[in-house]
């Protein structure tokens, strides 16, 4: 089974922190995303990657930065975090087969506080 | 732009009875459609997946879903419902461009009562 881990579950972190969000897959796979998840507003994308040391911005970039020195690892960073990046932040990752009908797996999610 | 639209926030059904959530969405040439669910505090989980071909598409935990071009939806279905299946589902959107970005609607949430 795919497995994508995200290294806490549970975040409380102060205003201006950087904080690290760090994700791993164990597939192989070329595509990683990051989301946040809100009430009422669904999953909106913050950053992707399609290979290594490459990365695009989604919908809500804005705060987020992103690392993909290797295949596997996927971060993000909140360079100074803010109480509006209250939020759970979802990762996870898909194939590049020739199809784009390949799903996403997604990671247990960090639910993160700013205080 | 690529988009979805899940027009219920939450549905509600008595255990036993057939379920529909709802998925409307828009996008550019042809769509690739996915439906997640996710259980309290957990991350997505994928149930199934249009592609091409039938228009009806089955997945996991008896899960089915009918897509139709004319209406562009894809509705989730389940002739039975339990339980069990009370949780929040997504409805997924993919465009067959270049971009391997997936949108997701707001999400339902399936209240099913005993």
């Amino acid at each position: 089974d795919v497995k994508v881990t995200q290294s806490s579950r549970y975040l409380v972190k102060r205003t201006g922190e950087k904080v690290f969000l760090e994700c791993v897959q164990d597939m192989d796979h070329e595509n990683m995303f990051w989301y946040r998840q809100d009430p009422g507003l669904g999953l909106r994308l913050i950053y992707f990657s399609y290979d290594v040391k490459m990365k695009e911005k989604g919908d809500i970039p804005e705060g987020y930065s992103v690392s993909r020195e290797k295949k596997e690892r996927f971060s993000l960073i909140l360079e100074s975090a803010s109480t509006n990046q209250t939020s759970m932040y979802l990762c996870a990752s898909s194939t590049s087969t020739a199809s784009h009908g390949t799903e996403a797996f997604f990671g247990q999610g960090t639910r993160l506080t700013v205080v | 732009a690529q988009s979805v639209a899940q027009p219920e926030d939450q549905v509600n059904v008595a255990e036993g009875n057939p379920l529909t959530v709802k998925c409307t969405y828009s996008v550019s040439g042809n769509p690739y459609l996915f439906w997640y669910v996710q259980y309290p505090n957990r991350g997505l989980q994928f149930l199934l997946k249009y592609i091409t071909g039938d228009n009806l598409v089955k997945g996991s935990y008896g899960f089915e879903a009918e897509f139709n071009k004319s209406q562009t939806s894809f509705h989730l279905k389940k002739p039975s419902a339990l339980v069990s299946d009370s949780a929040l589902y997504f409805c997924a959107v993919r465009g067959m461009d270049s971009s391997y970005k997936l949108i997701f609607g707001s999400g339902t949430r399936l209240l099913v009562r005993p």
